[in-house]
């Protein structure tokens, strides 16, 4: 099975502009959850996706949401983008969100300058 | 305090070595998860624990519900081992994960 895919891997974005992530799953994962990474404060949740439904949602301003399509792949919106949110973002699938292994994709890295 | 915390923040050994690294974590969980990262960001799930031990290779882990606390152990180390490990808690609904701040290990040859 192919892994988690994500697109663009690199991103260079300008202050107050918005970016869209993608997010594809393993085959058969409905779940998809996204993370940022930065050098300061680490790895932290975006949200969690499963069946097009939000089910959980980090500590992040509402310039950042999401949503999930039918066939569970996800997007990820940044609007009025800041420096701070030059990071990587990661996103990972799993079966659904119970007890099952998250799978992580490579990220895309985002630099706002 | 981080619900997640991790030491050491850094280790350096030598191949061959014995090396442990430690997770404890303040929240309920349903589950424990270690992750590996090497430079350029991916992340690989190296093993999802809810109770006990589990052994992959020359990578152990090991948890105790009642301590708080998790174990990753790497026996006979390799310079090729050397990357960030991460502990992440899962919480009792859901798949959000809550991180530690990792350690990066390196084994020199």
């Amino acid at each position: 099975k192919a892994g988690v895919t994500q697109t663009p891997r690199y991103l260079i974005k300008t202050r107050g502009q918005q970016v869209t992530l993608s997010c594809s799953p393993i085959s058969g994962h409905r779940s998809v959850s996204w993370y940022q990474q930065t050098p300061g404060q680490g790895l932290q949740f975006l949200f969690e996706y499963f069946s097009e439904t939000q089910r959980n949602k980090g500590n992040f301003p509402g310039r950042f949401s999401g949503r999930q399509f039918s066939n569970s792949r996800s997007e990820m919106n940044v609007s009025t983008l800041e420096l701070g949110d030059s990071a990587l973002y990661l996103c990972a699938s799993s079966l659904d969100p119970g007890l099952k292994t998250q799978y992580f994709g490579p990220g895309t890295r985002l630099l706002v300058l | 305090k981080n619900e997640v915390e991790q030491s050491p923040q850094n280790l350096t050994a030598q191949e061959g070595e014995f090396i442990t690294i430690n997770c404890s974590y303040s929240v309920g969980i349903s589950a424990l998860h270690w992750l590996q990262q090497h430079p350029g960001g991916g992340i690989v799930s190296l093993f999802m624990l809810s109770s006990g031990k589990k052994k992959h290779g020359r990578l152990i882990a090991t948890i105790n519900i009642q301590e708080k606390h998790s174990s990753l152990h790497i026996t006979a180390s390799h310079p090729r081992d050397s990357a960030v490990y991460i502990c992440a808690v899962k919480g009792t609904s859901g798949s959000r994960l809550t991180f530690g701040e990792g350690t990066q290990l390196t084994v020199n040859p």
